[in-house]
């Protein structure tokens, strides 16, 4: 099993510039995540999805939309890029609730500069 | 509403020192409780959990026990490594979250000189 994988690892766009990062899991796992991280800050929730075909906004989603159409697939998009928006962004995976664990599994992460 | 606390770093020690790194949390209900672990360029990988207070978590000689009655899940190793130099991420579970949503701390980066 591959896990969690992100494509890309790396991208610079300029300031108004669009793109879609890819996450996609081999686990079978009906929830997904995307997360980003910036210094000191730790991990927040930008988007979730509880199943193919449906998403919900985390804590932080303004900028940001997304898709699950396959349920091994999640896909984070930048309409118009803004300098904010300069992070690294990490995909995440769990199973459905009633695991007892709510473990989350991570991708390697993808750290996109905004110019 | 849910949060962590955890203590800010950087923390720096030489390889054989114990280490603590503290955690505390607000919560409604009985959270389960994570530390994760981010080693340089890579994303967060799953270093111990505990479900329910009292359990003890533990994984490549790192432990941590769930505390209900101080709301701590404080982070120890008896003797650290150069290869244990990583950011750690202390979270917990989201009871009431309909996605498994899980809240982390603002992560605590740990240096280990040899």
């Amino acid at each position: 099993n591959a896990g969690v994988t992100q494509t890309p690892k790396f991208r610079v766009l300029k300031t108004g510039q669009s793109m879609t990062l890819l996450c996609a899991q081999d686990m079978n796992h009906e929830y997904m995540y995307w997360y980003r991280q910036d210094p000191g800050m730790g991990l927040r929730l930008i988007h979730y999805s509880v199943g193919e075909g449906t998403t919900a906004k985390g804590e932080v989603p303004d900028g940001y939309n997304v898709s699950r159409l396959k349920k091994q697939n999640f896909l984070l998009g930048l309409e118009s890029a803004a300098p904010s928006q300069t992070s690294v962004y990490f995909c995440a995976s769990s199973h459905h609730r009633t695991s007892e664990t709510y473990e989350q599994y991570f991708g390697p992460g993808t750290r996109l500069t905004v110019t | 509403g849910n949060s962590v606390t955890q203590m800010e770093g950087p923390v720096t020690l030489s390889e054989e020192a114990f280490l603590t790194i503290n955690c505390t949390y607000t919560a409604t209900g009985y959270p389960s409780l994570f530390w994760y672990v981010q080693y340089p360029g890579e994303g967060l990988q799953l270093l111990l959990k505990a479900t329910k207070a009292d359990d003890k978590g533990s994984n490549k000689g790192f432990e941590a026990t769930y505390r209900k009655e101080t709301t701590s899940f404080h982070l120890e190793k008896g003797s650290v490594q150069v290869s244990d130099s990583a950011v750690y991420f202390c979270a917990l579970s989201d009871l009431y979250s309909s996605a498994s949503k899980i809240i982390f701390g603002s992560g605590t980066r740990l240096s280990i000189r040899p």
